[in-house]
């Protein structure tokens, strides 16, 4: 079952924040984040493991909650290259198999 | 090292017409996997495979056949093209463990008539 993201869309100016949240069904091992431009393949941004665990990549960062089976990916003072599809690709069952999201379109204006 | 490649690029079909999208890696990684994307939605995965010899079915895995007789490739079969199967293809590896990441290849974007 896929996960829930949201929102389903945002729109920012340049150095505003969003927050986009990923919530998951069942048990999971670990939560990965991807973004993906237009036309392109969907990049990794970080991953996220068990144990409530927080990282950063630049001005980008996220949570993991396995208790509450929910991520969350923090864009601070976002740049006009944050704009993307972003996915969350939660890690569980006993294969262990990546199910995405539908995904979260960011867009950042001047 | 160039990671994860997919030929071809571009490919149309017509319905009935079988094909083989190819996905090779050069990172001797036991872990690869191929999903599909449909306009505005997520990833989808079809099959993956944990090490050569073995594969196994995803969340879509009807129309498509995948093999893995090396370690190095992992061809995505279409028996018989359906436009229901016009989408984009990626091929991804490794297996996500630990911090590893998953590559994903630039993808095949595929039309069926």
């Amino acid at each position: 079952q896929q996960p829930v993201q949201s929102p389903q869309a945002v729109i920012l100016r340049e150095g505003e924040d969003a927050v986009i949240n990923c919530s998951s069904s069942k048990a999971l091992y670990s939560v990965h984040w991807y973004r993906q431009k237009h036309g392109e393949a969907p990049v990794f941004l970080m991953i996220l493991l068990k144990g409530g665990e927080q990282k950063g990549h630049d001005k980008i960062s996220a949570s993991f909650n396995e208790k509450k089976q929910q991520s969350s990916l923090y864009l601070t003072a976002s740049q006009l290259s944050y704009s993307g599809t972003y996915f969350c690709g939660p890690e569980g069952g006993s294969a262990r198999q990546l199910t995405f999201g539908s995904g979260t379109q960011l867009t950042v204006l001047p | 090292n160039a990671g994860v490649t997919q030929t071809p690029k571009f490919q149309v079909l017509k319905t009935g017409q079988s094909m083989t999208l190819q996905c090779a890696q050069d990172m001797n990684h036991e872990y690869m996997s191929w999903y599909r994307q449909d306009p505005g939605m997520g990833l989808r995965l079809i099959h993956y495979s944990v090490g050569a010899g073995i594969t196994d079915q995803g969340e879509v895995p009807n129309g498509y056949n995948v093999s893995r007789s090396t370690t190095e490739d992992f061809p995505l079969r279409l028996l018989s093209a359906a436009p229901s199967q016009t989408s984009v293809y990626f091929c991804a590896g490794p297996r996500p463990l630990s911090t590893d990441t998953q590559y994903f290849g630039p993808g095949t974007r595929l039309t069926v008539l």
